[in-house]
């Protein structure tokens, strides 16, 4: 069964302290892999599509990394700015083609 | 406006009462979608639309109707709602929905409450 599970849960960093998120998945065979990010009381915003393992984009403080069984997002030198949700979601070649999203990763980052 | 906007923001309704929920994308995207987010589960697919035609139910209970007039505008009809379908509604559309390379935008939501 295809399934996405992001760790950790919840996170709190320093202001500057960087660090990284992680999203595991199972899928029978990946169309892409997409990153989120989500403020409280607003819907998801767009950050990254990653297609093949070894492949990285960057946003900012953002890069997003991904291999045949996981992806990074790594966040340098975070600023309180950077707090939010991240969600991370698979979309499979079979099937629906729809998105199979993980529970996310509650950021907070102190000044 | 640009982007996605939902309407209301925030709705809290009976058990027996009819509402409507609103979604109006200005992107000139083809498909659209309603979610559902509840605390601490992963974002739940309801429907999609591409085109104006229906083609994804996700085995969502008859309480919720979906109606797509057009390609800019989704609607989410309920009716007889149970406390456990109190959550975020979230509605989103992308160019269209197999090949979502931008992902998709989503709008702020509404946020549900069944009482």
């Amino acid at each position: 069964e295809d399934q996405v599970t992001q760790s950790p849960e919840a996170l709190r960093l320093q202001e500057g302290e960087s660090s990284s998120l992680n999203c595991s998945y199972t899928v029978s065979g990946l169309r892409g892999l997409f990153w989120y990010r989500q403020d409280p009381g607003k819907g998801p915003e767009f950050l990254f599509t990653l297609y093949s393992a070894g492949e990285e984009k960057e946003k900012e403080r953002l890069k997003a990394t991904l291999t045949k069984k996981e992806s990074f997002l790594h966040i340098t030198a975070p600023k309180p700015e950077d707090s939010a949700t991240y969600l991370c979601a698979v979309q499979a070649t079979s099937g629906t083609y729809k998105y199979i999203f993980g529970t996310g990763t509650r950021l907070k980052v102190l000044a | 406006e640009t982007g996605v906007t939902q309407t209301p923001r925030h709705l809290v309704m009976g058990m027996t009462n009819k509402k409507s929920l609103k979604c109006e994308q200005h992107l000139g995207h083809n498909a659209m979608y309603w979610y559902k987010q509840s605390a601490k589960k992963p974002l739940e697919l309801m429907f999609v639309y591409n085109f104006k035609e229906q083609t994804e139910n996700n085995s969502v209970p008859s309480r919720f109707s979906p109606e797509c007039p057009n390609s800019s505008h989704l609607f989410l009809h309920l009716h007889t709602l149970q406390p456990e379908d109190s959550a975020l509604y979230l509605c989103a559309s992308s160019q269209e929905d197999r090949a979502a390379r931008g992902g998709y935008t989503f709008g702020s939501g509404t946020r549900l409450t069944v009482v």
